[in-house]
């Protein structure tokens, strides 16, 4: 079951930054929240992933509060590619699976 | 370095029969995980395979079952396809040794069932 509480939909600027929020009130210490996205029903895409500490990579920036209980993905420049369903996901720690929720369909507006 | 492919890429069948998809895993990676996606609803995990064992389950009846081989490549298998089986099918692969773990997707394969 997902773990993860995310809005259903957002809109960005072109060249502007997305901020995604994703909450998991419920994550464990050992658990790694994960960042996928889909596009128009491709395979999900691997963006970030992180533990405690805010992580960065060429796609995008991770952002995760103290506490650990709320993430936010950082698109730094939005392009119209980047039209898509964002996926926040928190692997268990038992095993590797992936429980995804319904996402966030983000649309950039030229 | 390849990545995860999956085929067909498109199917049809009709209530009652059985299908066979198949999953090539990327280069290096021996575990194999299998998703379920409704149209507008996130990928549902069935099932992951390690090694050629079954290495975890998620709430999906027993006529869905697979294969993991010693390329590490795939199969799902579905009997007696209902109605609601119909969705895009995933597969992703990865190495598994440790929590650090990611998981890549291959395209899916779509399965209409009438």
């Amino acid at each position: 079951d997902a773990k993860t509480t995310q809005p259903p939909s957002m809109d960005c600027a072109e060249g502007r930054a997305a901020n995604l929020p994703c909450n998991h009130s419920t994550i464990s210490g050992n658990e790694y929240v994960y960042w996928y996205r889909q596009i128009h029903s491709q395979g999900p895409q691997y963006i970030i992933h992180g533990l405690k500490n805010n992580e960065t990579n060429e796609m995008a920036s991770l952002i995760i509060t103290e506490d650990r209980k709320s993430s936010t993905l950082i698109l730094p420049h939005a392009t119209l590619r980047d039209t898509a369903v964002y996926y926040c996901i928190v692997r268990v720690s038992t095993g590797n699976q992936f429980y995804f929720g319904t996402g966030t369909s983000l649309t950039v507006i030229p | 370095e390849t990545g995860v492919t999956q085929s067909p890429t498109h199917l049809i069948k009709t209530r009652g029969q059985q299908v066979t998809l198949r999953c090539s895993s990327q280069s290096g990676h021996n575990t194999v995980s299998w998703y379920q996606q409704a149209l507008g609803q996130g990928p549902q995990f069935i099932f992951q395979y390690y090694r050629e064992e079954e290495n975890g389950r998620g709430n999906f009846p027993p006529r869905f079952s697979g294969l993991q081989f010693p390329n590490y490549s795939s199969e799902l298998n579905v009997n007696a396809l209902e109605l609601d089986d119909s969705a895009l099918y995933l597969c992703a692969s990865s190495d598994s040794g440790g929590e650090r773990e990611t998981q890549y997707f291959g395209p899916g394969t779509r399965l209409l069932v009438l």
